[in-house]
């Protein structure tokens, strides 16, 4: 098994471009998350998802969307970069209980110029 | 205040040393305590967990949790190369139908040969 793979692995934008990330998971989990770790702020949530083609916003989801049609797949796009969104952005899925730990990709290294 | 405290660190020890991690936390609702351990370059996995207070073993590891003080800890024992890494302490807490989790800022440990 995979488990959660993300791509692209790095990607540079100038400001302004468009892109979509994308996060794949082969374990049938409902619930699917996408966080930001910068350096001192720790991982941030930005935009989660409890089922196919449910969303909702986490703690940081300004200037980012989602989609999640299909339950294995979750997309964070963002349609302005901005020098601000660099940073290396996580994909994590669960079982969605409290007592269930998450699985992480191992990440994209973003670079907006 | 903040809801989970983590000490950044760096930390740097030599091998063979006894390497104690620490998180406070704010919210007495939380009830499920969690360790991720983060390579460079790599996802956040799951290293321990734990329900209760008291301690719990694997292998060179022990997690703690200090309820009446908000308090938990990871021990490593005899610290190897290896173990240099990012340590994040992660609490859930379920609340009136709904859950939450909260991950702590991580500590970025290196064990030197």
């Amino acid at each position: 098994n995979a488990g959660v793979t993300q791509t692209p692995k790095f990607r540079v934008l100038k400001t302004g471009q468009s892109m979509t990330l994308l996060c794949a998971q082969d374990m049938n989990h409902e619930y699917m998350y996408w966080y930001r770790q910068d350096p001192g702020m720790g991982l941030r949530l930005i935009h989660y998802s409890v089922g196919e083609g449910t969303t909702a916003k986490g703690e940081v989801p300004d200037g980012y969307n989602v989609s999640r049609l299909k339950k294995q797949n979750f997309l964070l796009g963002l349609e302005s970069a901005a020098p601000s969104q660099t940073s290396v952005y996580f994909c994590a899925s669960g079982r969605g209980s409290y007592n269930s730990p998450l699985h992480f990709g191992n990440g994209t290294r973003l670079t907006v110029t | 205040q903040k809801e989970v405290e983590q000490d950044p660190g760096p930390l740097s020890v030599p091998e063979g040393a006894i390497v104690s991690l620490n998180c406070t936390y704010s919210n007495s609702a939380f009830q499920y305590f969690m360790w991720y351990r983060q390579y460079s370059r790599k996802g956040p996995e799951l290293l321990m967990y734990t329900y209760s207070s008291g301690n719990k073993e694997d292998g060179r590891f022990t997690a703690q949790v200090d309820k009446s003080s908000k308090y938990i800890s990871l021990f490593i024992r005899d610290s190897q190369p290896s173990d240099s890494a990012t340590y994040l302490c992660a609490m859930t807490s379920r609340e009136g139908g709904s859950e939450k989790l909260v991950f702590g800022k991580g500590t970025k440990l290196t064990v030197n040969p």
